[in-house]
């Protein structure tokens, strides 16, 4: 059972490129979640969805875009990288939208030079 | 203004003793408060759960407590053992706010043998 998977691992990217995030999970979960962790912070939303086609932001959704297409899929969409999103992304699915524990993915590292 | 806080970002303890962890919330909309441990290069993983209906709850090793009067949750990890060692995070949700999950900036727990 994979879970959640997250791809790629690491990343550098220079200033202006952009990028997609991949994340994917098979345990047919509705709700998905984009999380940002800075050194010695807790995790940011960034964006999530309640389903198919439906998406929402988070606390800190300027330059990211995402779509949710499939149940299994949310991509994260980075354009015009800036040096302000160097950071660890963490993509997440739950059961339920309350009362129901987190999945996370092992994340992916960026880093923007 | 950070709605989650968890004071003291790190805390060292022997082994065998017992581990308490300290997380203060501000939002008396919470009603939904999660543990998850974190291990580097990995994603965070959930731990032990409690609903504001409740005061206690127990899942071997690991105890939160919950003070609604106080917004102030603990967990307890007795006895610790060096394998718990990694940042655990706190975090809280209201069903109001459609269950997102607001995190604390976490607590570097180390366990020496």
């Amino acid at each position: 059972n994979a879970g959640v998977t997250q791809t790629p691992k690491f990343r550098i990217l220079k200033i202006g490129q952009s990028m997609t995030l991949q994340c994917t999970q098979d345990m047919n979960h509705n709700y998905m979640y984009w999380y940002r962790q800075d050194p010695g912070m807790g995790l940011k939303l960034i964006y999530y969805s309640v389903g198919a086609g439906i998406t929402d932001k988070g606390e800190v959704p300027n330059g990211y875009n995402v779509s949710r297409s499939t149940t299994e899929d949310f991509p994260l969409r980075l354009e015009l990288a800036a040096p302000s999103q160097t950071s660890v992304y963490f993509c997440a699915s739950s059961y339920r939208i309350y009362n129901s524990p987190l999945h996370f993915g092992n994340g992916t590292r960026l880093t923007v030079t | 203004d950070q709605q989650v806080k968890q004071n003291s970002p790190s805390l060292s303890v022997q082994e065998g003793r017992i581990s308490i962890l300290n997380c203060d919330y501000t939002n008396s909309m919470f009603d939904y408060f999660l543990w998850y441990k974190k291990y580097p290069a990995e994603g965070p993983t959930f731990l032990i759960s409690i609903s504001s209906i409740k005061d206690k709850n127990e899942d071997g090793r690991f105890t939160v407590f919950l003070n609604k009067s106080a917004k102030h949750l603990s967990l307890h990890i007795v006895p610790s053992q060096p394998g718990d060692s990694a940042v655990y995070f706190c975090a809280a949700s209201a069903q109001t706010n459609a269950g997102k999950s607001t995190f604390g900036d976490g607590t570097t727990l180390t366990v020496k043998p």
